[in-house]
Order: structure tokens, then sequence, then C-alpha cells
């Protein structure tokens, strides 16, 4: 069926590092892919999204790239700051018209 | 313009009982859906529902059940509660329904449910 598998997380880094947390899919068809974010105590915000292949989403620094032949949307940022530290979800809406979410990556960044 | 907003924010019942959560959508948007969240499962899709009428269903069993009125505000229902109903529930809504993700949504901050 249709899923999202990402990286297990913490991911720790220090402030002004390079982010890169990992998402693969699997569904039929061209799914819409999504990157939400979930700070503490907070519900999600949507941080990006891409609708179909090659499509490259953007947001405060943030991007991924949709890529059909690895079926994969990893998202990336130059430099990470403390404040944005928090639980990031991959998700994917296939053709079922249902929104996939992974298991969550927590992202802590130290200064 | 007001968020999604859910009550209550936390909630403690007891196995057996059951349980109403509510959802306001921000005002404009006709579709509401529902997720739960554990640490064990993560975020799954309970249902969606736009127009008042339940357009898709996840893979939870009959317990759960939901509603939407004409203003748009949505319910749901959780009934002969068990332990491992415990999770944050999660409501979100858009303009439009979820079809092929053009929509975008917005997530309420959750309802904290505990069963004990």
């Amino acid at each position: 069926g249709d899923s999202v598998t990402q990286m297990e997380g913490p991911v720790t880094l220090s402030e002004e590092a390079f982010l890169t947390i990992n998402c693969t899919y699997t569904a039929t068809g061209y799914p819409s892919l999504f990157w939400y974010v979930q700070y503490p105590g907070e519900g999600l915000q949507l941080l990006l999204k891409a609708t179909k292949a090659d499509d490259k989403g953007s947001n405060k620094g943030f991007e991924a790239t949709y890529r059909k032949e690895t079926t994969s949307f990893h998202l990336e940022k130059g430099s990470v700051q403390v404040s944005d530290s928090a639980v990031y979800f991959c998700a994917l809406v296939p053709n079922t018209d249902k929104l996939i979410f992974g298991t969550g990556t927590r992202l802590q960044v130290f200064p | 313009k007001a968020g999604v907003t859910q009550t209550p924010r936390y909630l403690i019942k007891t196995r057996g009982q059951q349980v109403t959560l509510s959802c306001s959508p921000i005002s404009g948007h006709r579709s509401v859906s529902w997720y739960q969240q554990t640490p064990g499962q993560g975020l799954q899709f309970l249902f969606e529902y736009f127009s008042e009428t339940q357009r898709n269903k996840g893979n939870f069993p009959g317990r759960f059940s939901g509603r939407q009125f004409s203003n748009s505000r949505s319910e749901m229902n959780v009934s002969t509660l068990e332990l491992g109903d415990s999770a944050l529930y999660l409501c979100a809504s858009s303009f439009g329904p979820l079809a092929g993700g053009s929509n975008e949504q917005f997530f309420g901050p959750g309802t904290r449910l505990t069963v004990l």
C-alpha cells in the first residue's frame, strides 16, 4: 500500500550546520508530496509541497525536490537555526486522497 | 483570521466510556479531516468531511465516527473507549476537499485524550 519512510531521529546539529532529512515513498500514480513541521506544543504546519515530478518546494530556507526516479523527497536546509528545532513529517496524498504521514524526525539544533 | 480551534484541549476518560471532540474550521473552509497521533503508530488519517458528507475514511474500527454540521464545524466520537485510544487527536481544515493534495490543510492544536 501507500506509505512514507523517513529517517529515524533525533537529528542533532549545531547552529549553521547543513540539514538533510531523508524521505522516500511508495505509491501508485503521481502523489503530491509534503513536509510538515510540528513545534513543541503546537499543531502541524505545512512547510512546503510539490505536486509533480521535478517540482522543488521551498519555504523559510528549506527545500525539497520531488524525485520520481528515486521516489524521494528529501528535506534540506543550508544553515539551521535553534528555532528550527521541531519534529518534521514527510507526507503524501496518493490517488486515494488520504494524507499519509511518515513517522516524523525530531531535529534538535544547539547554539 | 482565526485558526482551527479544537475543544477540549485535554480530556481524561475511563475505559468503556465514550467521548466527543469538537473542531471549528477556519472561516470559509468546508473540509475537515481528523487524525490520530500516537508515539507507536504516528499520525494516522481517521476521516474527512466535506459539505456535511464523509468523503473518505481511514482504517479505524466503527467505534470511531464523526459528523459535520452545516456551518462546517465537525465532531468526532469514540465509543467504548480502550486504553489504546489514548492519543493526540488533530483536526485540519481546508477550503476544498483533499483531492490530490491541491488544497492546503491547516491544523488545530489537537485534543489530548487519556484513557485510564
